[in-house]
């Protein structure tokens, strides 16, 4: 039971130009989503995160919009640099804060061209 | 901030053996979790620690796997009788109480022979 998917598995941007990656939930009673980024050989980095109670987060060059109705969110990037290129993964936690555990995306894999 | 640490960083083993890694937190963090990642898929929780206190454990922790932390401190995640599908990076990850993200490490990556 994929309670988080990113149904697209990569996605490839020119530098300069926006990326946007999806991600949808099934289970309500997320409140809390996070996304990450993950290079090779490295664990998972923080990258933004946004609480049920908002549908909207900025931060620099990302954006992340949540859209509870549609039990959707997304990351937008702008402008999209090669060093962004990574595995975005998205993640959801149910409490109301980020204690607990998260559950995770399969992740989408960006690609920025120079 | 150091970042969390895990050791080792690769471990390559025979089918049935027994494998230890351990985790070091950020130092100030009261909550640890351990997470497996295979191929493709994203992390999956497999249990976490709130101080010395294990709070939550998922079913793919079967009874093959235990972990610990003795201290409130590092942690120790044991496979016992190692299988072919237990090869996967093992993450882990530590948080402060409140609206904190989890912080991650760079993982153990099992390799079963």
């Amino acid at each position: 039971d994929q309670q988080v998917k990113q149904n697209s598995p990569s996605l490839s941007v020119q530098e300069g130009r926006i990326s946007i990656l999806n991600c949808d939930y099934t289970n309500s009673m997320f409140d809390y989503f996070l996304w990450y980024k993950k290079y090779p050989a490295e664990g998972p980095t923080f990258l933004i995160s946004i609480s049920s109670i908002k549908d909207k987060n900025e931060d620099g060059r990302f954006t992340v919009f949540l859209n509870k109705s549609a039990k959707h969110l997304s990351l937008h990037i702008v402008p999209s640099q090669p060093g962004d290129s990574a595995v975005y993964f998205c993640a959801a936690s149910v409490d109301g804060t980020s204690y607990g555990k998260l559950t995770f995306g399969q992740g989408t894999i960006l690609t920025v061209h120079p | 901030d150091t970042g969390v640490s895990q050791d080792p960083r690769h471990k390559i083993t025979k089918r049935g053996q027994n494998v230890t890694f351990r985790c070091d937190p950020i130092s100030e963090h009261n909550r640890l979790y351990w997470y497996r990642q295979t191929l493709g898929q994203g992390p999956e929780f497999l249990t976490y620690f709130q101080n010395e206190a294990q709070l939550e454990k998922s079913r793919l922790l079967s009874d093959r796997f235990s972990a610990e932390r003795p201290k409130g401190s590092f942690s120790t995640l044991e496979i016992q009788r190692t299988e072919q599908g237990d090869s996967a990076m093992y993450l882990c990850a530590s948080s402060y109480p409140g609206y904190q993200p989890q912080h991650f490490g760079d993982g153990t990556r099992l390799s079963i022979l």
